[in-house]
């Protein structure tokens, strides 16, 4: 069973770069989820999509965008990479609990 | 969001069994209580969840208090595998909508020594 992928699984980028981290779900889930992660810390939600059709704020959306392309995909978008960005980036999905998660995006931002 | 509050590690032996505390006390009544683990660069795995009565699964055990201000998860016999970061997260039992994220703290790291 795939579960929640996520790609790339490693990334590194150029302050100022844009990119799309892909997640897809073979759940048929409603929610999916994106946090971030960084060093020592728990994860934090950046964005959320109760179903599809709708997405939220969670409590660092800033620097950010998202797009649920469907029910199986929920796309996070960083427009102008900065480093406070460089973290590890978490896709999750339920529905509704207990959310499963990807094996997450290291992320690089130089 | 109700709050909760771990220590910050523990450690253990192989095959001894293990109490992870949790205290809750500003828990709603309608607040079910999870428990979720992250092993060493992956990400998080669900391991367990109650309301008001004691659970069991293949993984681990959940002891609720009697007032639930508090909760203990139970690794019966600890292996080597079981080494990581352990999150104990309230969530309202209306999972839909806002209602369904979850917010994590920074868990406790659980080691275990052969």
């Amino acid at each position: 069973n795939a579960g929640v992928t996520q790609t790339p699984k490693f990334q590194v980028l150029k302050t100022g770069q844009s990119m799309t981290l892909q997640c897809a779900q073979d759940m048929n889930h409603n929610s999916m989820y994106w946090y971030r992660q960084d060093p020592g810390m728990g994860l934090r939600l950046i964005y959320y999509s109760a179903s599809e059709g709708t997405t939220d704020k969670g409590e660092v959306p800033n620097g950010y965008n998202v797009s649920r392309l469907n029910k199986r995909e929920f796309s996070l978008r960083l427009e102008s990479a900065a480093p406070s960005q460089t973290s590890v980036y978490f896709c999750a999905s339920s529905d509704p609990a207990p959310q499963h998660f990807g094996d997450g995006t290291r992320l690089s931002i130089l | 969001d109700a709050k909760t509050t771990q220590p910050n590690s523990m450690e253990s032996n192989e095959e001894e069994p293990v109490h992870l505390p949790c205290n809750h006390s500003t828990i709603s009544g309608t607040d079910y209580i999870h428990w979720y683990r992250q092993l060493p660069s992956q990400g998080p795995e669900y391991v367990i969840h109650g309301l008001t009565s004691n659970v069991n699964n293949r993984m681990a055990s959940l002891a609720i208090a009697e007032d639930r201000k508090s909760s203990t998860l139970i690794l019966h016999r600890a292996t080597l595998r079981d080494a990581a970061v352990y999150y104990c997260i309230l969530r309202e039992a209306h999972y839909t909508g806002a209602n369904s994220k979850l917010t994590f703290g920074k868990g406790i790291t659980l080691s275990v020594r052969p």
